[in-house]
């Protein structure tokens, strides 16, 4: 079965709406999730390292303040596009570090369409 | 820098015939190599993974793949493709087994009936 959940799978909102995509892991505990983007036809470039208990830990080039990201449990990360707009749209992917050596498990993403 | 490479953006083949899509990496340690695929708006599977060892790693779904340090590269094999492969395939590049990732470009691949 699913290891992570991502939830909304797609959403459609206004230009300057927030909106709030959630990744689970449904498995085990973790301390460390990552949120990449993926423009179409192009490959998923990590946005952010999210910390349970902690900052996030943004990449060059992302604005953390833009997209915020909150990590408050062992098994939840949450990514909100705040005052979203078109070129925000992308589909976001989360993923779960593994547990004890084992490869990242990625949720199966969210459709942003910001109109 | 740490760098990826997927020098084939789109290959198309016949359904049984056999498949190899290229990856180059650019890296200061041994890496941790992965292969990942993506069937269109979902997330990414795992096909497979190398770090030490073997060489010639097998993973799901029938496919291989083969790292060799002298060239850099981690390329993806599979000696017959099924019409169901044809999907977005992403090699990886990591510094642990479990932590962030450097993605390729991506190979999209068709499969020819």
């Amino acid at each position: 079965g699913a290891v992570v959940s991502q939830h909304p799978s797609r959403v459609i909102c206004k230009s300057g709406t927030s909106v709030k995509i959630e990744c689970r892991s449904l498995d085990f505990q973790a301390t460390t999730m990552f949120w990449y983007r993926q423009f179409p036809k192009q490959s998923l470039m990590l946005m952010a390292t999210s910390n349970e208990g902690s900052k996030a830990t943004y990449e060059q080039g992302v604005e953390k303040d833009k997209f915020l990201i909150n990590h408050a449990s062992l098994t939840l990360s949450t990514l909100t596009v705040t005052s979203a707009h078109p070129e925000d749209s992308s589909f976001y992917i989360c993923s779960v570090q593994g547990f004890s050596n084992q490869p990242q498990h990625f949720g199966d993403g969210t459709r942003l369409s910001i109109l | 820098a740490q760098s990826v490479t997927q020098p084939d953006i789109h290959i198309t083949v016949s359904e049984g015939a056999s498949l190899e899509l290229r990856c180059n990496y650019s890296y200061g340690a041994t890496p941790y190599l992965f292969w990942y695929v993506q069937s269109p708006g979902q997330g990414l599977q795992l096909l497979l993974k190398y770090f030490s060892g073997d060489t010639l790693v097998q993973g799901i779904k029938g496919f291989e793949a083969e790292f060799k340090r002298s060239q850099s590269s981690f390329n993806l094999r599979k000696p017959s493709v099924h019409w169901s492969d044809a999907a977005e395939y992403f090699c990886a590049v990591g510094e642990t087994e479990g932590g962030k990732l450097i993605f390729g470009q991506g190979t999209e691949l068709s499969v020819k009936p």
